[in-house]
Order: structure tokens, then C-alpha cells, then sequence
């Protein structure tokens, strides 16, 4: 079967750096999605990672290791507003997005 | 960027009525789109995929006469949630892709069947 595993909940500090890890176990990956979605909302793109390395967009870098099945999106400088879900996607052979079930990230001042 | 839109934010309805979702890709062509639905605290789950003069594409599960799916245009798909019933209230998700990978969602709508 198909999986993405990813942490339920993770809290931090306004100020500081968070590390959101994802694990997939896919039939093929043509690419990671890492989104952004806050409470009620719809999600919105962050990153899109298809060859291993570090990918790095302002505050937001996501880094991808497919040998390994693993990707993380780190979050530097957290403002309160970072606070949401973010949710790990990744593409299959069929290009179909397979979803993780997202992490709640809390940021406390 | 590429904008989706999706109409309505959120409707209320009572429980055995049809209620009809659009959306709308505004500034690009989409042949494809997708639909999601989402309850609360856990992700996305796919419920098919619509494409344009064609039959829409159900994930398993799904009901294909319950919830009708109609892509008139390049630009414009459409979900009917049919006698909708209490356990269909959720976020309902479109998403379209004006290219190869990259996917923009609409901003959703919230549905509660009473």
C-alpha cells in the first residue's frame, strides 16, 4: 500500500527553527509537495521537490532524499501567522498526489 | 499566479436536498481538475477527477451518482452533492493544474447538510 507518515502535532517558538519530517512509501514518486493550510481554508503550494537536495524559498527550505523515502520542511525565523498544517503530498507513477495527514504546528510567543 | 475559484465559500441545506459547487480556474485553462473533500483534522482525500468533454474519474469509495461531476469548459467543473445527507458535511476542495505539476486549489467550501 501506498503511505506518508508525517508528525500529528509539533509546537515551537516564535523566533526559533522547526523541522517537519516526511517518510513515503509509494508505487513510484514523480515529485514532494509540501503545503500550507490554515484552519478552514484551502492549502497553498510551498514547495515542490522531484530530485534530492535542499530547496531553499525565504523563510521555507524542503529538502529531499528519495533513496531514503524522506523529505523535512524547515521553517526558519517562525512568525505567529506560521502557525497551520502542513501537509506532505507526493506524486505517484500514476500522478496521482498521495496525501499525508498533515502536521499542526503551534507556534507559542 | 494561477487562481481558482470556487462558489459557494459555504452553504447550508437540509438533509435529502442537491446542492451544486463550482469552480473556476479564472486566468488559465484547465483540462483537468480535481475535487477533494476534507473533514475536519484529517488531509485531503481525493474523490475524482474531472475531465474536460469527458467522464469524470471517481476514486474508490466514492459514489459517481451521488456526487455528479460535470466539466462544461476549460474553465468551469461542477460538483452536485445529490440528497445530501448530515455525513456529507465537509470542506469541499477543487483544485486545477495549468501545468505539468504544479497545482493551485480553490479556496473551498464549507458544507453543512442539516
Amino acid at each position: 500500500g501506498q503511505n506518508i507518515d508525517q508528525p500529528t502535532e509539533m509546537t515551537a517558538t516564535e523566533g526559533a527553527i522547526v523541522q517537519i519530517n516526511c517518510t513515503y512509501q509509494t508505487s513510484g514518486f514523480n515529485g514532494l509537495f509540501w503545503y500550507q493550510q490554515h484552519a478552514g481554508e484551502a492549502p497553498t503550494f510551498l514547495s515542490y521537490n522531484v530530485l534530492d537536495g535542499l530547496e531553499e524559498k525565504g523563510r521555507f527550505s524542503s529538502f529531499l532524499s528519495r533513496s531514503k523515502g524522506y523529505s523535512y520542511l524547515l521553517l526558519k525565523e517562525l512568525q505567529m501567522k506560521d502557525s497551520a498544517s502542513y501537509l506532505c503530498a507526493v506524486v505517484d507513477s500514476n500522478y496521482q498526489l498521495i496525501w499525508g495527514a498533515g502536521t499542526k504546528l503551534i507556534i507559542k510567543p | 499566479g494561477a487562481v481558482v475559484s470556487q462558489h459557494p465559500s459555504w452553504v447550508i441545506c437540509k438533509s435529502g436536498t442537491s446542492v451544486k459547487i463550482e469552480c473556476r480556474s479564472l486566468d488559465f485553462q484547465a483540462t483537468t481538475m480535481f475535487w477533494y473533500r476534507q473533514f475536519p483534522k484529517q488531509s485531503l482525500m481525493l474523490m475524482a477527477t474531472s475531465n474536460e468533454g469527458s467522464k469524470a474519474t471517481y476514486e474508490q469509495g466514492v459514489e459517481k451518482d451521488k456526487f455528479l461531476i460535470n466539466h462544461a469548459s476549460l474553465t468551469l467543473s461542477t460538483l452536485t452533492v445529490t440528497s445530501a445527507h448530515p455525513e456529507d458535511s465537509s470542506f469541499y476542495i477543487c483544485s486545477a493544474k495549468p501545468r505539468d505539476y504544479e497545482q493551485y486549489f480553490g479556496p473551498g467550501t464549507r458544507l453543512t447538510v442539516t
